[in-house]
């Protein structure tokens, strides 16, 4: 089955700052990478994904980019801001609507105002 | 639009007893999973429910089971539970499925505490 990997698990910034989270898979039929943030004490939200048919994807502050080759993909957050600190999580998935995506562990973002 | 609605928000059992956890979809949203978090394992996916019928399973004990009624809302059932299983239960609905394409949405979970 998928393997999601997922780094770091932990990711202290100053405000203002970049921060960039790495997720690698293992199978190559995965085509869907979708990201979520989740806030304390709320359910993960969708924030950004990217299909397998393209390199890179932006919206406003946040990127996503993968490189089908390697097996691995990234998110990306410019001019961070404490309402940034969250927990991130990356998921490889496959087109279909039974298919299951796989999570990776998280990553806890933390923006230092 | 309502968004996805999960009852109780936080329980507390003890060891051996059951729990039923609840879980409204958006409206329209025929497919429902459940997925446990624990801090050490992350999102674990335990099943999904679409048409009132289990599609996929996840890697959970017998002892984890789930249900979906006609108008799509959702159970999941544990029973003799134990001390490991405290965690934050998520139910997520979305239109077809969790595959690609899908966007799931995320309720924001059951806190559940075994003592």
């Amino acid at each position: 089955g998928e393997n999601v990997e997922q780094h770091p698990s932990t990711l202290s910034v100053q405000e203002g700052d970049s921060a960039v989270i790495k997720c690698t898979y293992s199978d190559s039929a995965s085509n869907y990478f979708p990201w979520y943030k989740q806030e304390l004490g709320k359910g993960p939200q969708l924030i950004i994904d990217i299909r397998s048919n393209v390199g890179e994807k932006k919206d406003q502050r946040i990127a996503v980019t993968l490189n089908k080759t390697a097996k691995h993909f990234s998110l990306h957050i410019t001019e961070t801001q404490p309402e940034d600190s969250a927990v991130y999580f990356c998921a490889a998935s496959r087109e279909g609507g039974s298919y299951i995506p796989t999570f990776g562990r998280g990553t806890s973002l933390i923006v230092h105002p | 639009k309502a968004g996805v609605t999960q009852t109780p928000r936080y329980l507390i059992k003890t060891r051996g007893q059951q729990v039923t956890l609840s879980c409204s979809p958006i409206s329209g949203h025929r497919s429902v999973s459940w997925y446990q978090q624990t801090p050490g394992q992350g999102l674990q996916f335990l099943f999904e429910y679409f048409s009132e019928t289990q599609r996929n399973k996840g890697n959970f004990p017998g002892r984890f089971s789930g249900r979906q009624f006609s108008n799509s809302r959702s159970e999941m059932n544990v029973s003799t539970l134990e001390l490991g299983d405290s965690a934050l239960y998520l139910c997520a609905s979305s239109l077809r499925g969790p595959g690609a394409g899908n966007t799931i949405y995320f309720g924001e979970g059951s806190w559940l505490t075994v003592v």
